[in-house]
This record gives structure tokens, C-alpha cells and sequence, in this order.
């Protein structure tokens, strides 16, 4: 069946370093991806997508590139912020089961001044 | 403004007593669903609707009602809630239910079951 594993948390890093959370997939043809964020007290809202292989989708200095030849669309980001503590979500639709967004585990986010 | 509003956003509730918690989108959405989450456990879809009459039971439907009687509404009813059902909820929409449509969701409803 299709499913999205994603890394565990909780991640830690200190205010400007590199961020990079890892997923990858596994979908019956070519699934759409989606990374969400949830912040504290809040609902998911999508951050970023991407629909076909080598698409790269980025929002707010988030990044992740569709890789089909290895089913990952792991999220990167050059310098985090402390606004950026939240949990994240990676997420796929594939075009078979009904097109279901399965989501992976989530990875929380922690960023210290 | 868009978006999915929730009531309420939260409830503590006594085992056996019926409760409907509301969800409304105003984007005209033809999708909507309800997920709930727990710890270590994600995301789970309850219930999910492809339009206005048209409902279906998703991964974690047991002891949860649906009804879509408008295309705004959703309500999610627990005609005998239980402890197991106390978790944080979320109602969500989306354009329809085409793989590349993403989800739009509301502020969440934590229910406690004693």
C-alpha cells in the first residue's frame, strides 16, 4: 500500500543551522508530495509541493525536490529560525486508493536562540 | 477571509453523552475530511466526504457519525463517546479529490472523554 516514513524527532538545532528532515515513500504510480507545518496550538497548512518527479517546491526558504529514483522529498532549509519550532509533516496523494492524503509520523522541529 | 472554522475548540465530556462538533469551510470546497491525531500515531482519517450526500468511512471510523447535508458542513457526531476517543480532531478541505489538490485545515478540537 502507499505510505511515507519520515525521520523521528524530536529534531534540535540552534537558530541559523542547516535543516534537512528526511522522507520517503512508497506509492502504487506517480503520487503527488506535500510537506505540511503544524505550530504549536494550530492546524497543518501546507508549506510547500511538488506533482511530478524533479519538480522542486520551496516556500519560505523551505526547499524538497520530488526524487522518484530514490521516492524521497526530503526538506531542507539553509539557516532556521526560532519561528520555524513546529512539527512537520511529509505527505503524499497517490492517484490510486482513492486519492487519500497518507501522511508520515511527523518530525518536531525545536530551534534555540 | 478563507478558511475551516471548528466548535469548539475544546471539550471535556462524560462517557455515554452525545456530542456533534461543527466544522465549516467557506472556499466552497468539495472535499472535506476528518482526521484525528495522536501521539506517536499522526494523522488518521475518521470519515471523508467527495461531495454534498456523498460520505465514506476512512481508516479509523468506528464510534463516529457523519453527515453532509450542505457543502460547507461537516459535523462529526460521537453518539457514545469513550475514553479512546479522547484526541486532538481536525476537520479539513480541499478543492476536490484530485492528487494534487492539498489540504486546507481547521484550528483542531481537543476532546477529552472521562
Amino acid at each position: 500500500g502507499n505510505s511515507v516514513t519520515q525521520m523521528e524527532g524530536p529534531v534540535t538545532l540552534s537558530e541559523e543551522a542547516f535543516l534537512t528532515i528526511n522522507c520517503t515513500y512508497t506509492a502504487t504510480g506517480y503520487p503527488s508530495l506535500f510537506w505540511y507545518v503544524q505550530y504549536p496550538g494550530e492546524g497543518l497548512q501546507l508549506l510547500l509541493k511538488a506533482t511530478k518527479a524533479d519538480d522542486k517546491g520551496s516556500n519560505k526558504g523551505f526547499e524538497a525536490t520530488y526524487r522518484k529514483e530514490t521516492t524521497s522529498f526530503h526538506l531542507e532549509k539553509g539557516s532556521v529560525q526560532v519561528s520555524d519550532s513546529a512539527v512537520y509533516f511529509c505527505a503524499l496523494i497517490a492517484p490510486t486508493g482513492g486519492f487519500k492524503t497518507i501522511f508520515g509520523a511527523g518530525t518536531r522541529l525545536f530551534v534555540k536562540a | 477571509e478563507a478558511q475551516v472554522t471548528q466548535n469548539p475548540r475544546y471539550l471535556i465530556t462524560v462517557t455515554g453523552k452525545k456530542l456533534t462538533v461543527t466544522c465549516s469551510q467557506n472556499m466552497n470546497h468539495e472535499y472535506m475530511s476528518w482526521y484525528r491525531q495522536d501521539p506517536g500515531l499522526g494523522l488518521r482519517q475518521i470519515y471523508y466526504s467527495m461531495n454534498v450526500e456523498v460520505t465514506d468511512k476512512g481508516d479509523v471510523p468506528e464510534g463516529y457519525k457523519v453527515s453532509r447535508k450542505e457543502k460547507r458542513n461537516f459535523p462529526l457526531i460521537l453518539e457514545s463517546p469513550s475514553p479512546n476517543q479522547t484526541s486532538l480532531y481536525f476537520c479539513a478541505s480541499s478543492l476536490g479529490a484530485g492528487y494534487a489538490y492539498e489540504q486546507y485545515f481547521g484550528p483542531g478540537t481537543r476532546l477529552t472523554v472521562t
